[in-house]
């Protein structure tokens, strides 16, 4: 079955900074890569996502980058805010349905 | 829309204690699923359905555990008996499938099994 490893699975950068978020997968069969923010004590939220058929997207302050031939994925958040401090969480999904979450990147921005 | 709605949001039993934990799908979704999260573990998936039919329960730690979904707009997850390791946060979700795959997460329910 899917397998995601995460990495980091703790950052801390200063408000302005950008951050970086790397994800491997191991099913060549995943075509749907989401990536989730949960906030403390709250539930996970979709954020973005990628389908196998695009090398990159993105939307305001965050950019999802996806290299199939390696397998990786990366999340990109550019001019952090204190408001972006939270869990964040790579996923694949094969075929779209049942979805495969990484270990999760608590991120801290410090202001 | 009301969203996914889980019950109940905090639950403390007792080891060896049959513990109930229910979800409500967003309506016209197809697709319900269980997770589990623990610091540990991170997000687990436990089981999912679809067209309230349960697809793949290999996430199921063992015979303990067991999910039903009688009809479109309701599933339950069930332990019995419980046992001080199953404490954690069980999460329902559900979406529209391969075509909008997103997940829509309820707001969880917490056990703490002592």
């Amino acid at each position: 079955g899917e397998n995601v490893e995460q990495h980091p699975s703790t950052l801390s950068v200063q408000e302005g900074d950008s951050a970086v978020i790397k994800c491997t997968y191991s099913d060549s069969a995943s075509n749907y890569f989401p990536w989730y923010k949960q906030e403390l004590g709250k539930r996970p939220q979709l954020i973005i996502d990628i389908r196998s058929n695009v090398g990159e997207k993105k939307d305001q302050r965050i950019a999802v980058t996806l290299n199939k031939t390696a397998k990786h994925f990366s999340l990109h958040i550019t001019e952090t805010q204190p408001e972006d401090s939270a869990v964040y969480f790579c996923a694949a999904s094969p075929g779209g349905f049942k979805t495969i979450f990484g270990a999760g990147t608590r991120l801290f921005v410090k202001a | 829309d009301a969203g996914v709605i889980q019950s109940p949001r905090h639950e403390v039993t007792e080891m060896g204690q049959e513990v109930t934990l229910r979800c409500k799908p967003i309506s016209g979704h197809d697709y319900l699923f269980w997770y589990r999260q623990t610091m540990m573990r991170g997000l687990e998936l436990l089981i999912y359905f679809n067209n309230n039919v349960p697809i793949d329960d290999s996430g199921m730690p063992e015979d303990r555990f067991s999910a039903k979904m009688p009809n479109a707009s309701f599933s339950t997850l069930k332990i019995q008996p419980s046992e001080p390791r199953d404490s954690a946060v069980y999460f329902c979700a559900s979406s529209r499938g391969q075509n909008a795959p997103e997940l829509f997460f309820g707001e969880g329910s917490r056990l703490t099994v002592l």
